[in-house]
């Protein structure tokens, strides 16, 4: 089965600066796709970016982009210009034949 | 698109009792998935079915749960003789498998409290 490691339980930035989150993975399978979710206080799962493992590009979403490291099996997520309301847990996922989650990074953007 | 549902949002039952929970997803998507989860930590995937199919079930879950989708549309999830730690937020999810931009959508999840 595939797993999906989260070594920051916690993490804080100011207001305005750029933090990055960390996920490294281990699978044996070769089409797969990773996830960065945000899950804010209301605990409603919101998507924040996808990457496809057979692009090479990272993919990006306005203030936050991926650094996809496919031989190294990590999958980091870039939050540039943090706002208050990014304050919420990240998770990590990977969906291959099925999806799992990280245990979560909780981000704390102070003011 | 009215997303994913699920009902109810809250259940209080007393240790002993069996819950069913209901998750209807997004009506063109053949992948429906449930997850447990605990304050502060990540989802922990339960099972998932395709259509009516159900692929795969994790071995942390007990013989006591149970889940069922009889007509590739709407999700059941039951618990017999519900214990403490079973306390937690159940989410449901689908996705649509062979599209270009497969995601998977969550719905706010059922949260279930055992006293």
């Amino acid at each position: 089965a595939q797993t999906v490691t989260q070594s920051q339980p916690e993490m804080s930035v100011q207001e305005a600066e750029t933090v990055t989150l960390s996920c490294t993975y281990d699978t044996s399978e070769s089409n797969y796709y990773l996830f960065w979710y945000k899950q804010p206080p209301s605990r409603q799962m919101i998507l924040v970016i996808r990457q496809e493992a057979y692009k090479q590009q990272n993919a990006t979403e306005n203030r936050f982009s991926v650094n996809f490291q496919k031989a190294a099996k990590s999958f980091s997520l870039k939050i540039s210009d943090s706002q208050l309301g990014d304050t919420a847990m990240y998770f990590c996922a990977f969906m291959g034949n099925d999806m799992r989650f990280g245990a979560g990074t909780r981000l704390t953007v102070k003011p | 698109d009215t997303g994913v549902s699920q009902n109810p949002r809250h259940k209080i039952t007393k240790r002993g009792q069996n819950v069913t929970f209901r998750c209807d997803p997004i009506s063109e998507h053949n992948r429906l998935y449930w997850y447990r989860q605990t304050l502060g930590q990540g989802p922990e995937f339960l099972t998932y079915f395709q259509n009516e199919a159900q692929l795969e079930k994790s071995r942390l879950l007990s013989d006591r749960f149970s889940a069922e989708r009889p007509k590739g549309s709407f999700s059941t999830l039951e618990i017999q003789r519900t214990e403490q730690g079973d306390s937690a937020m159940y989410l449901c999810a689908s996705s649509s498998t062979g599209s270009t931009n497969e995601k998977l959508f969550f719905g706010s999840g059922t949260q279930l409290s055992v006293l």
